[in-house]
């Protein structure tokens, strides 16, 4: 079956720990994105792919960091940096065709 | 900077009644809309898709886009507990991304 994979579902994070976020996907798309969800919020964009090798700054970029060095694949490190990291985190990726984008089932991360 | 933007709600209706989601977006140029459903602690899932002006019906879903009131809807027909659920509206930006509204939260009662 195709489709986008995060891991872990849940994790957990000492303040001052950096922490990496997995996203993979076996849809053959293109691009790929990281969505922050607070309670009650909408989606905000941190980074985004369109290609391997390359990404761009959503929103609120600071703090975060990415690589793409398989089109697969587009993990997401939450560095000490981030002040407030206790979130929902959003995986999509994008056929380049149509806009419709595919979620993963995503990562809940709480700072102790 | 486009925006699209929702009534966070909640919206109530009773189990049977018509459910009717609101989306107004800033951009005159948007030419696409879509709507995703998410459960609580779930992430989003693509609903509907409309990509002209008018009505789109798949099931007992209808999205409605207004082109020259920049506003886009979404009507659920026969609305079931289990349509409780944060739908929110997205348009795309430039480039390559969807920008999402706020979300507005649906309870349907028994």
């Amino acid at each position: 079956d195709g489709g986008i994979t995060q891991s872990p579902k849940y994790l957990f994070r000492k303040e001052g720990q950096n922490v990496t976020l997995s996203c993979e996907q076996n849809l053959n798309h293109d691009a790929m994105y990281w969505y922050r969800q607070d309670p009650g919020q909408g989606l905000r964009l941190i980074y985004y792919s369109q290609i391997v090798n390359d990404f761009q700054k959503g929103d609120i970029a600071e703090g975060y960091s990415v690589s793409r060095e398989k089109k697969e694949s587009f993990p997401l490190t939450v560095t000490s940096a981030q002040k407030n990291p206790t979130a929902f985190y959003l995986c999509a990726s994008w056929t380049g065709d149509s806009y419709e984008q595919f979620f993963g089932p995503g990562t809940r991360l709480t700072v102790l | 900077q486009k925006e699209v933007e929702q009534n966070s709600g909640p919206l109530s209706v009773p189990e049977g009644a018509i459910a009717s989601l609101n989306c107004t977006y800033s951009d005159r140029g948007s030419q696409s809309f879509f709507w995703y459903r998410q459960y609580s602690g779930k992430s989003p899932e693509l609903i509907m898709s409309i990509y002209s002006n008018g009505d789109k019906e798949d099931g007992r879903f209808t999205a409605q886009l207004n082109k020259a009131s920049q506003y886009v809807s979404l009507l659920i027909r026969d609305s079931q507990p289990s349509d409780s659920a944060t739908y929110l509206c997205a348009s795309p930006g430039w480039p390559d991304k969807l920008i999402f509204g706020t979300g507005t939260r649906l309870q349907v009662f028994p």
